[in-house]
């Protein structure tokens, strides 16, 4: 079983509509709970970050961490062509090591 | 502030060559990571640094080197390269966090290499 488990899509939606994604992890250590965007050819770069369970906003983005379920989502308000990425979720024990989810391609169609 | 920076940006390789991949970052940060990311992958980890001299295996550490012997550099060698190690590899570096912020890793641009 791996330690993070993340959709690879591909997932495709239009312009405006409510995007989840969404990872299941196994290593209930986790308490760093992390959302990278990758741009094509591009590196990632982080989007949200939640410590422990709880959730958090940021303009059209809300990062929800269920750690009772190990469960871990991202929510995408008004999607935007310009939100066309790869979304990886990431999480830590606390130390510097992240584990990376494989990753879910999205595509928002105008 | 340039940020990570990574040489070559792609780079062919044939089975058996060796190559060396550059990482240079200016934010002094102390950490320091090589990951590789294959198509519907995600991130693995190959080596990290918690600071100068000092480097330790991740998860996929076979048929590569590092060293770090100043704060801004990370270069990841690949001995007697294999079609297995195709792949986009990412340089990205940190900070010591502090309180409950998760501390950030800044990747470089990455770079493409194909070993045939």
């Amino acid at each position: 079983q791996k330690e993070v488990e993340q959709d690879p899509g591909p997932l495709s939606v239009p312009e405006g509509a409510i995007v989840s994604l969404n990872c299941t992890y196994s290593n209930s250590a986790f308490q760093y709970f992390m959302w990278y965007r990758q741009y094509s050819r591009k590196g990632p770069e982080l989007l949200m970050y939640t410590y422990s369970s709880g959730n958090k906003e940021d303009g059209r983005f809300t990062a929800q961490v269920d750690k009772s379920s190990k469960y871990i989502s991202l929510f995408i308000r008004d999607s935007q062509p310009s939100d066309s990425a790869t979304y990886l979720c990431a999480m830590s024990q606390g130390a510097q090591k992240l584990v990376f989810g494989q990753g879910t391609r999205l595509t928002i169609n105008p | 502030n340039a940020g990570v920076t990574q040489t070559p940006k792609f780079r062919i390789l044939k089975i058996g060559q060796s190559m060396t991949l550059q990482c240079t970052q200016d934010m002094n940060h102390n950490y320091m990571y090589w990951y590789r990311q294959d198509p519907g992958m995600g991130l693995k980890l190959i080596y990290y640094s918690v600071g100068a001299g000092i480097t330790d295996k991740g998860e996929v550490p076979n048929g590569y080197n590092v060293s770090r012997s100043t704060t801004e550099d990370f270069p990841l060698r690949l001995e007697l390269a294999a079609p297995s190690q195709t792949s986009v590899y990412f340089c990205a570096s940190s900070e010591f966090p502090t309180g409950q912020v998760a501390y950030e890793q800044y990747f470089g641009p990455g770079t493409r290499l194909t070993v045939t």
